[in-house]
């Protein structure tokens, strides 16, 4: 099975910042990467797919960009809404594999 | 709009079945692959199993082949998941999850996720 190494575990930011997340595949996924936001007691929302598309409804402050088999997730101008936690997911193999989470909170 | 309404969740004992149900709207259910998808509580997101648009194509993590069995029926637009042998690690909030893609074979990525339904493994 393909690892997700996501980091960090958890951040926290202020109003109008900017984080990166980052995750690392352990093997090539070829930009088949998916970033998700999921808010506490809801399911998973689709942000991102093939590393770098964003899906449709998604704010243009999430971006996603890739460096070999390094993908990070990138949050512009933080809004509170943006306060969740967030996944990648791996869609090039079977089995569909998640990195850990990345909680994060707006101070 | 698409809609993934789960059900059939519970307090079930140990070695006992349960399954699960979640019921489609909003998009031609017949024409997407569909899949599970669970979180234990406090937990990251495990794939669980996947089905193709004809269901006769399936697959399955490893550590619950041979227990867990993902159906569906088109004329219902309604998946399904059997869940046999529970153990105590089954615990967990099921996702019913819709797939981007109409082949089973590629790109086990997900665009629409039902809101889940608690599974809990206890004697």
């Amino acid at each position: 099975d393909i690892q997700m190494t996501q980091s960090p575990a958890s951040l926290s930011a202020s109003l109008g910042e900017t984080v990166t997340i980052e995750c690392l595949a352990s093997e090539d996924i070829y930009s088949n990467l998916a970033w998700y936001q999921q808010k506490p007691g809801k399911s998973p929302q689709l942000l991102i797919y093939d590393a770098s598309s964003l899906q449709d409804g998604v704010p243009s402050r999430f971006s996603g960009s890739e460096s070999g088999t390094q993908y990070s997730l990138e949050i512009n101008s933080l809004q509170s809404e943006d306060a969740a936690t967030y996944f990648c997911q791996q869609h090039h193999d079977y089995p569909p594999t998640f990195g850990g989470g990345t909680k994060l909170e707006l101070k | 709009e698409v809609q993934l309404v789960e059900s059939g969740g519970g307090l079930v004992q140990p070695g006992r079945s349960l399954k699960l149900s979640c019921a489609a709207s909003g998009f031609t259910y017949s024409n997407y692959v569909m899949a599970w998808v669970r979180q234990a509580p406090t937990k990251g997101l495990e794939w669980v199993a996947s089905i193709s648009t004809g269901g006769g194509n399936t697959y399955y993590r490893d550590s619950v082949k041979g227990r867990f069995t993902i159906s569906r029926d088109n004329a219902k637009n309604t998946l399904y998941l059997q869940i046999d042998s529970l153990r105590s690690e089954d615990t967990a909030t099921y996702y019913c999850a819709k797939a981007v893609d109409q082949s089973i074979y590629n790109n086990p990525l997900f665009d629409y996720w039902g809101q889940g339904v608690m599974v809990t493994v206890s004697s």
